[in-house]
């Protein structure tokens, strides 16, 4: 089954403790993304990978790192995290000839 | 800048009625334009495409509009039920193969038994 497979789903932690949140995708897209989303605002990109060793900032880039070394993984990092990366966060991967982005179920971060 | 609006930004009807979400869009170039359903918490998923060429797509009771000329596209939800109950996001592409989607901020449909 062709799916974005995204962990943790939840996770609580504090203010400047590092964490990472994977992204695995099956379907051999060379294209994938992060965003973050929050009440009241749509989806906002965060990062995105047109292909290995390929990554470029999206609209809120602040206080993200990603990595692509290999095509089926895009992990998002938070070095430093603060509250104000509370938020729910989409990992999805984009499909090079229909241009479809295929969604993860989502990993909900409260930092307090 | 590019940019995509959706309207109405919520939306309350009753089940078993019709309803109409609009997305007007300045991007350009223009490649396709995607509605995609979101179920609370859950990841959105698509509902239809429209490249430029189309005017009309439908997948079941869904039905999408496109008029490039003016640049709106409309989603059309017919005999709405429950489960219509979601938000409904326009996504507008320059390119299938790079460059970044433009997202609006989606459309809240309450469907009320």
């Amino acid at each position: 089954e062709a799916q974005v497979t995204q962990n943790p789903r939840y996770l609580i932690t504090v203010t400047g403790k590092k964490l990472t949140v994977t992204c695995s995708q099956n379907m051999n897209h060379e294209y994938m993304s992060w965003y973050r989303q929050d009440p009241g605002l749509g989806l906002r990109q965060i990062y995105y990978s047109m292909n290995v060793e390929v990554t470029d900032k999206g609209d809120v880039p602040e206080g993200y790192k990603v990595s692509r070394k290999e095509k089926r993984n895009f992990p998002l990092i938070l070095e430093s995290p603060s509250p104000n990366q509370t938020s729910l966060y989409f990992c999805a991967s984009r499909g090079s000839y229909t241009g479809e982005l295929f969604f993860g179920e989502g990993s909900r971060l409260t930092v307090l | 800048k590019n940019q995509v609006e959706q309207s109405p930004q919520s939306l309350i009807i009753l089940e078993g009625k019709n309803c109409t979400l609009q997305c007007n869009y300045t991007v350009s170039p223009f490649s396709n334009l995607r509605w995609y359903k979101q179920d609370t918490g859950r990841g959105p998923v698509s509902l239809t495409i429209m490249t430029f060429s189309e005017n009309t797509k439908s997948n079941g009771r869904y039905t999408a509009t496109l008029d490039a000329d003016t640049k709106q596209s409309s989603l059309h939800i017919t005999a709405s039920q429950l489960s219509d109950s979601a938000s409904y996001i326009c996504v507008v592409s320059p390119n299938t193969n790079a460059g970044k989607s433009t997202f609006g901020d989606g459309t809240t449909l309450t469907v009320k038994p």
